[in-house]
């Protein structure tokens, strides 16, 4: 069965620092990346996605995230946190061009301190 | 305003009860999701539908059913068969488009609390 592995539970930064969170997946066909976002109190929301072209994604709020395909990873980057990235985020695959159910990740918590 | 609700917000109920979770959209949508949203475990699927009248069971189905009588309405019944309900419930919905279905956009959600 398909999977998607986020490697951190919980990164605690300070403001500033840089970010990177790991996703994997286990799938060899075509997929559909995204990662989401869910601040405290707050919808699900999407941060970025990648569906084909340049595997550099640039999203909202100065995240980016780098497909790389032999490496069957999609990893969520930002240079300098702030103190209200503090929130939980999920890596989702889509499996193939026709499905349309998403596979998550567990999520990371990300703690920033100022 | 486009978007999605979900309501209520808070439930509970009582162990062999049947509640149903509301879940409609005003964004014209043909597919619709519910997830289970557990600490630690991410969004796991529970059904999800691409068109009226039509859905499919995800991968924690087992105590729940829904319906898709119209396209903007989705709702979730937890049955008493369901051994873990309490949990946090979302519901998401999303477009077709060329190339699939696009990204996936989520209601607030309805946190249910077995008593």
């Amino acid at each position: 069965a398909q999977s998607v592995s986020q490697h951190n539970h919980h990164v605690i930064l300070s403001e500033a620092a840089s970010l990177e969170l790991g996703c994997n997946y286990s799938y060899g066909g075509t997929v559909n990346l995204f990662w989401y976002v869910q601040y405290p109190g707050q919808h699900l929301q999407l941060l970025l996605k990648y569906f084909s072209g340049d595997p550099l994604v640039k999203g909202i709020k100065g995240f980016e995230a780098e497909f790389i395909k032999s490496k069957f990873s999609f990893n969520l980057r930002k240079p300098s946190v702030q103190w209200s990235d503090t929130a939980e985020y999920f890596c989702a695959v889509r499996v193939g061009q026709a499905g349309t159910a998403l596979i998550f990740g567990k999520g990371t918590t990300l703690s920033v301190s100022s | 305003d486009g978007g999605i609700t979900q309501s209520p917000k808070y439930l509970f109920r009582k162990e062999g009860q049947n509640v149903t979770l509301s879940c409609e959209q005003n964004l014209n949508h043909d597919a619709m999701y519910w997830y289970r949203q557990d600490p630690g475990q991410g969004l796991r699927l529970i059904y999800y539908s691409q068109i009226v009248n039509d859905f499919q069971k995800g991968d924690i189905a087992e105590g729940y059913s829904v319906s898709r009588e119209k396209k903007e309405s989705f709702p979730l019944t937890v049955t008493s068969a369901q051994k873990n309900p309490t949990a946090f419930y979302l519901c998401a919905s999303s477009a077709p488009t060329s190339v699939g279905y696009n990204e996936q956009f989520f209601g607030p959600g309805t946190r249910l609390t077995v008593l």
